[in-house]
């Protein structure tokens, strides 16, 4: 079974500019996380979707905004890009939100995208 | 505001050492706690803890939660170098699949 896709591996902006990333889940796995990881935070949660609604949400500006299509592919925007939004950009599938079990709260990560605003 | 703190934040040490990396946490409404690995980019799952007491246990990586003094241990048993990563604790709290991660602990294998 494919793992966790996220395109493009690295990305090069500027201030100012907007940027769109996106990530293709496991097949059969509905929820999609995106999480922000840089040197000094760590990983910090940005937003889950489920059922192409966005369902979690973390402590970041309206810069920052997402979706998931019926395919349960998902894309994350950024906009106005500023200098500390420089990071890995890592997404995460699982099966579901509800229930008990590893198997449903395991997140599965995809290999990130390094944006890098100048 | 949930927190989730690993220590140490760093370590070096020889090949066939043991190492306990420490995860603790003060989180509301507890679901499950688990450990990733993350050597280049995509972190990779371990273990998930719900229940304390119970060990898991994969090859000479083992862990256990403890929930009364809310902590949980990773240990690595006769380390080779290929264990060098950072190792992330992260809690699944109420209902939400989302992660809340520590810092991470950065382990370093030399021969």
């Amino acid at each position: 079974k494919a793992g966790v896709t996220q395109t493009p591996r690295y990305l090069i902006k500027t201030r100012g500019q907007q940027v769109t990333l996106s990530c293709s889940p496991i097949s059969g796995h509905r929820s999609v996380s995106w999480y922000q990881q840089t040197p000094g935070q760590g990983l910090q949660f940005l937003f889950e979707y489920f059922s192409e609604t966005q369902r979690n949400k973390g402590n970041f500006p309206g810069r920052f905004s997402g979706r998931q299509f019926s395919n349960s592919r998902s894309e994350m925007n950024v906009s106005t890009l500023e200098l500390g939004d420089s990071a890995l950009y890592l997404c995460a599938s699982s099966l579901s939100t509800s229930g008990t079990g590893s198997l449903v709260w395991e997140q599965f990560f995809g290999p990130g995208t390094r944006l890098t605003v100048l | 505001e949930d927190k989730v703190v690993q220590s140490p934040l760093s370590l070096v040490v020889h090949e066939g050492d043991t190492v306990t990396l420490n995860c603790s946490y003060e989180v509301t409404n507890f679901r499950s706690l688990l450990w990733y690995k993350q050597e280049k980019k995509a972190p990779t799952f371990l273990f998930m803890l719900t229940s304390s007491g119970i060990e898991k246990k994969s090859g000479r990586l083992s862990s256990i939660l403890d929930k009364k003094e809310l902590f949980s241990i990773l240990n690595i048993t006769a380390t080779q170098t290929g264990d060098s990563a950072v190792y992330l604790c992260a809690l699944i709290t109420g209902t939400a699949s989302k992660l809340t991660f520590g810092t991470g602990t950065r382990l370093q294998v030399t021969l």
